[in-house]
């Protein structure tokens, strides 16, 4: 069964652009999780997403924006960048939603953003 | 408020044993996950607990205590390829978001 995939892998991008991020979940995962990871920050909790509805959201603002498809893969979307956004953006899919027991989430390798 | 504390680094030798503590304060309980983080990989599922004791599986071992919020990962007759960053993370209640919160990390390095 294939892993979690996203693309691209790497970005570079400038400040007050935007930018799209892609992430497919394993087959017959319904829920998306993305997260974003910085060396000061850690592992922070972006929103999730199931059945094409945003179910759980982090404190993140309003420039952090996604959606999911019919077919479960999902998408993110950062506008305005900022220099503070160059992180490792980590999409997790997992069967079920958020808080349903013990489901683990299998994170994706990710997708390295670098804002200039 | 959510908080979960781990330490930041530590060291161990190979073949011994290493336990990683982790405390939380969170909003609601359902579940404290462990995961390993090689540097420039995705995490990976170590292990899960939702009631108090030990889960056991292979060399690692998770323990939890819901009443004093804390847990720790026993890492056992340790290998090189162990050294990682090692990420607690609590789930919050179904009913408030069920959301996936992480500590900091703990970055182990395995020494020969």
């Amino acid at each position: 069964k294939a892993g979690v995939t996203q693309t691209p892998r790497y970005l570079i991008k400038t400040r007050g652009q935007q930018v799209t991020l892609s992430c497919s979940p394993i087959s017959g995962h319904r829920s998306v999780s993305w997260y974003q990871q910085t060396p000061g920050q850690g592992l922070q909790f972006l929103f999730e997403y199931f059945s094409e509805t945003q179910r759980n959201k982090g404190n993140f603002p309003g420039r952090f924006s996604g959606r999911q498809f019919s077919n479960s893969r999902s998408e993110m979307n950062v506008s305005t960048l900022e220099l503070g956004d160059s992180a490792l953006y980590l999409c997790a899919s997992s069967l079920l939603v958020g808080g349903q027991g013990g489901v683990e989430q299998y994170f994706g390798p990710g997708t390295r953003l670098t804002v200039t | 408020g959510q908080n979960i504390d781990q330490p930041t680094e530590m060291t161990a030798t190979e073949g011994a044993i290493v336990q990683i503590n982790c405390t939380y304060q969170t909003s609601g309980f359902n579940g404290l996950f462990w995961y390993q983080q090689h540097a420039g990989e995705a995490p990976t599922f170590l292990s899960y607990n939702v009631l108090d004791g030990l889960e056991e599986k292979g060399r690692f071992s998770s323990f939890l205590s819901r009443s004093k919020g804390y847990s720790y990962l026993l890492l056992k007759e340790l290998q090189m390829k162990d050294s990682a960053s090692y990420l607690c993370a609590v789930r919050t209640a179904y009913n408030q978001g069920g959301k996936l919160i992480f500590g900091q990390g703990t970055e182990l390095s395995v020494k020969p």
